[in-house]
């Protein structure tokens, strides 16, 4: 089955400074990719997501991008603020068409993003 | 205002008791998650459900059950089997790829 692998588990940056958080899957068929953000004592909000036919996505100060031959994609929030302090999971899965759990989400094991003032 | 619910924020535990968590959304989605969040373990998934009155078992379902008789519940039970239930318990519900998350219910065991 998919396995997803999360690095760094903690990444403490300056404010204003750029963060990047790698992640490696395994199964070549996967072809979503999200980003969740999760703030303390709450549920991870999706902040991100890319599908394989595109390399790149951009939101504001985040960008997502994806190596379908590496089999790896990575985050990037540029002028980190603060508030973007959180735990950081990227997830990967199949298209739900082919039906029963391959269309699951399988996560990484998270990210803990500091940014000191 | 749309979203999803769960509840009670903190749940206790007794030994051998049997806890209920509840899961609610008005999104209109068809399928519905539970995760288990413990530190350093990410999300692991305990039961999905993608159309009402059918549930599959995820990863970690021992110790657990669900039901889904309305779109809009997906009630999680942790019975007295599971032996370590301490954890932190997310809900989703998904159209298409995109899963959105509860704000979770923290258990713990007295």
């Amino acid at each position: 089955g998919e396995n997803v692998e999360q690095h760094p588990s903690t990444l403490s940056v300056q404010e204003g400074d750029s963060a990047v958080i790698k992640c490696t899957y395994s199964d070549s068929a996967s072809n979503y990719f999200p980003w969740y953000k999760q703030e303390l004592g709450k549920g991870p909000q999706l902040i991100i997501d890319i599908r394989s036919n595109v390399g790149e996505k951009k939101d504001q100060r985040i960008a997502v991008t994806l190596n379908k031959t590496a089999k790896h994609f990575s985050l990037h929030i540029t002028e980190t603020q603060p508030e973007d302090s959180a735990v950081y999971f990227c997830a990967a899965s199949k298209n739900p068409n082919y039906g029963g759990s391959q269309g699951n989400l399988i996560f990484g094991k998270g990210t803990k993003l500091s940014v000191k003032p | 205002d749309g979203g999803i619910t769960q509840s009670p924020k903190y749940l206790f535990r007794k030994e051998g008791q049997n806890v209920t968590l509840s899961c609610e959304q008005n999104l209109n989605h068809d399928a519905m998650y539970w995760y288990r969040q413990d530190p350093g373990q990410g999300l692991r998934l305990i039961y999905y459900s993608q159309i009402v009155n059918d549930f599959q078992k995820g990863d970690i379902a021992e110790g657990y059950s669900v039901s889904r008789e309305k779109k809009e519940s997906f009630p999680l039970t942790v019975t007295s089997a599971q032996k370590n239930p301490t954890a932190f318990y997310l809900c989703a519900s998904s159209i298409g790829k995109t899963q959105y998350f509860g704000p979770g219910t923290r258990l713990l065991v007295l």
